[in-house]
Order: C-alpha cells, then sequence, then structure tokens
C-alpha cells in the first residue's frame, strides 16, 4: 500500500502569509496527487488535481507542484476563508489520503 | 444540478450490517469512477472503496471481505453494503464522483451519513 505522509500537521499563519503544504508518498506515484480542503462539518472540495491543475472555480492563489514522491501545495496570500485543514490524496494505486494539516489563524 | 445525497446511516449493534445509498443527480453514475471515503470522529479522510466504470472495485483493507461497493444504473444510485460491522467503523460516509480516470480527482461529494456502531 501507498503511505501519504504530509507536514507539517498544523501551522499558524496570518491573512496574506505565503503558505507550502508538503506531501511525501511512499513510493512514486507520477502525478497521480490530489488537494482537498476540509471546513469543519463539511464535504472535502477538491482544489487541484494530477498535481498541478487548477479545479475550475478555485482562486488561483491556489497551486500545485510536483511528481514522484514530493508534491507542494501553495497558497500564494492566505484569505480568512482558507483556514481550513488540507489533505493530499494519491491515486497512482487505489486511493490513500494524507494525515491532513490543519492551518490555523496566528 | 450536479448532486449526491447519501442515506442509510444510523446506530447499528457490533456484528450488524447496513446499507447505505448514494443517489446521483445531474450526471450518470455508471459513466464515472465513484468512491466512499469516510472519517470517524476528530480524524482524517480516510478512502473505503471505489468502483470504476467498468464495474471493476477496489477495497481499503480494513474493510475488504466485510464491505461491497454496487451501483444501480437504472435508479442512478451507488451503494455501500456494510457487514460485519465493527466500533472502529463509525465514522461519517461520504460519497464521491472521480471523473472518467484516475487523475481528475473527487471533485463531487454528497453531505455524509453517519453510522455509528455501538452497543
Amino acid at each position: 500500500d501507498i503511505q501519504m505522509t504530509q507536514s507539517p500537521s498544523s501551522l499558524a499563519a496570518s491573512v496574506g502569509d505565503r503558505v507550502t503544504i508538503t506531501c511525501r508518498a511512499s513510493q512514486s506515484i507520477s502525478s497521480y496527487l490530489n488537494w482537498y480542503q476540509q471546513k469543519p462539518g463539511k464535504a472535502p472540495k477538491l482544489l487541484i488535481y494530477a498535481a498541478s491543475s487548477l479545479q475550475s472555480g478555485v482562486p488561483s492563489r491556489f497551486s500545485g507542484s510536483g511528481s514522484g514522491t514530493d508534491f507542494t501545495l501553495t497558497i500564494s496570500s492566505l484569505q480568512p476563508e482558507d483556514f481550513a485543514t488540507y489533505y493530499c490524496q494519491q491515486s497512482y494505486n487505489t486511493r490513500t489520503f494524507g494525515q491532513g494539516t490543519k492551518v490555523e489563524i496566528k | 444540478e450536479v448532486q449526491l445525497v447519501e442515506s442509510g446511516g444510523g446506530l447499528i449493534q457490533p456484528g450488524g450490517s447496513l446499507r447505505l445509498s448514494c443517489a446521483a443527480s445531474g450526471f450518470i453514475v455508471s459513466n464515472n469512477y465513484m468512491s466512499w471515503v469516510r472519517q470517524a470522529p476528530g480524524k482524517g479522510l480516510e478512502w473505503v472503496s471505489v468502483i470504476y466504470s467498468g464495474g471493476t472495485t477496489y477495497y481499503a483493507d480494513s474493510v475488504k471481505g466485510r464491505f461491497t461497493i454496487s451501483r444501480d444504473n437504472s435508479k442512478n444510485t451507488l451503494y455501500l453494503q456494510m457487514n460485519s460491522l465493527r466500533a472502529e467503523d463509525t465514522a461519517v460516509y461520504f460519497c464521491a464522483r472521480e471523473g472518467t480516470n484516475e487523475r481528475y480527482g473527487m471533485d463531487v461529494w454528497g453531505q455524509g451519513t453517519t453510522v455509528t456502531v455501538s452497543s
């Protein structure tokens, strides 16, 4: 099974900050990597698919990069509505989610 | 409008069975990859199962042999049959659409249905 490890598990940031979350796969997954945002009590929302493709309707301050085993989600300028938990997910071999990164207000 | 609506959750005793339903509107379930994902209270997301448009199915090791994913094309509905339920199966269960291949991610989600396994 492919394991997905996100770092950090949580972070505190201010509005306007640049935020970077990393995700590492236990083996190469090419670009079969997606990113989701989840707010409390809500279903997850797809932000980025295929490692770097922005899902329709998602603000351009979100971007993804990487291939193979190392991936990054970047929020270029954090907005109040971006405080949430973020998950990576691989779809190269069945599916696996990372453990999540909680973005909190500093 | 593209939408998924789950139902069938509830309180069930350990060892019991439950069938979750996920009714789709605005798209055809059988043309897409469809997944079930769960989230235990206060925990992260856990993928449970996927059914491909061709009918191939896969399961997480934690549910293999106990859960069965299926669909009814005439009702445009996805199902998850859960048998031999355990306390650790307690979670909110979401269904999600993945599009026509693995590259597109889970772009449409239901609101979730809660399963509580307890005596």
